[in-house]
């Protein structure tokens, strides 16, 4: 099956800054990436659809402002998590869509995840 | 009430066992349904999709009931490898926005 990437694999990283995510399709274009939120023993949370070419949308009760996407082309988009906190402490996983014939049967692969720890 | 759910199990099996999945979906325009086998601390990975007609691969089956609204996996001959969360998938989206349902643990014990 197709190859979605992420990096990092992992970050550790002090309160108040930064972190881009990098998730990249490698051997197909895709124009929808999706970023999701897993927390321990939970399932996966849909963050945001990221469109290449526009701007993201973003699923009910996540900030825009904090988790910045940017999907810049057709094989990479970026998630940053701006001034993060503990509490954004989580498993952040991309995945893309390869079109394959019709959106039904379009099939998402997803990226290795990147473990967040915010100190 | 969520819209995709399972029972989070945990189902602990002995090798050789069968063992069945359930999961239900409250969105009656759902499209497409998969199960998603997820290893601690990975990604997951998509296991199968899940056609009307229902469908197998190998020790896996899987079946859809729309009437209902489930769907089902049933795993013959259960292998220690095939511990693992299993994740009921929907797409009721043309977008392709999948929802998942919360997990069934599996651990096939020797």
């Amino acid at each position: 099956g197709a190859v979605v990437s992420q990096h990092p694999s992992r970050v550790i990283c002090k309160s108040g800054t930064s972190v881009k995510i990098e998730c990249r399709s490698l051997d197909f274009q895709a124009t929808t990436m999706f970023w999701y939120r897993q927390f321990p023993k939970k399932s996966l949370m849909l963050m945001a659809t990221s469109n290449e070419g526009s701007k993201a949308t973003y699923e009910q009760g996540v900030e825009k402002d904090k988790f910045l996407i940017n999907h810049a082309s057709l094989t990479l988009s970026t998630l940053t998590v701006t001034s993060a906190h503990p509490e954004d402490s989580s498993f952040y996983i991309c995945s893309a869509r390869e079109v394959a014939g019709g959106p039904w049967r379009d099939t998402q692969y997803f990226g290795p995840g990147t473990r967040l720890t915010v100190l | 009430r969520k819209e995709v759910e399972q029972d989070p199990g945990p189902f602990n099996v002995p090798e050789g066992a069968t063992v069945a999945f359930n999961c239900t979906y409250s969105n009656s325009a759902s499209q497409s349904f998969f199960w998603y086998r997820q290893d601690c601390r990975k990604e997951p990975k998509l296991l199968m999709s899940v056609y009307s007609s229902g469908n197998e691969d190998g020790r896996f089956t899987a079946q859809l009931n729309r009437a209902s609204q489930y769907i089902s996996l049933l795993i013959r001959d259960s292998k220690l490898s095939d511990s693992a969360t299993y994740l009921c998938v929907v797409n009721s989206d043309a977008g392709n926005m999948l929802t998942f349902g919360g997990g069934t643990r599996l651990m096939v014990k020797p």
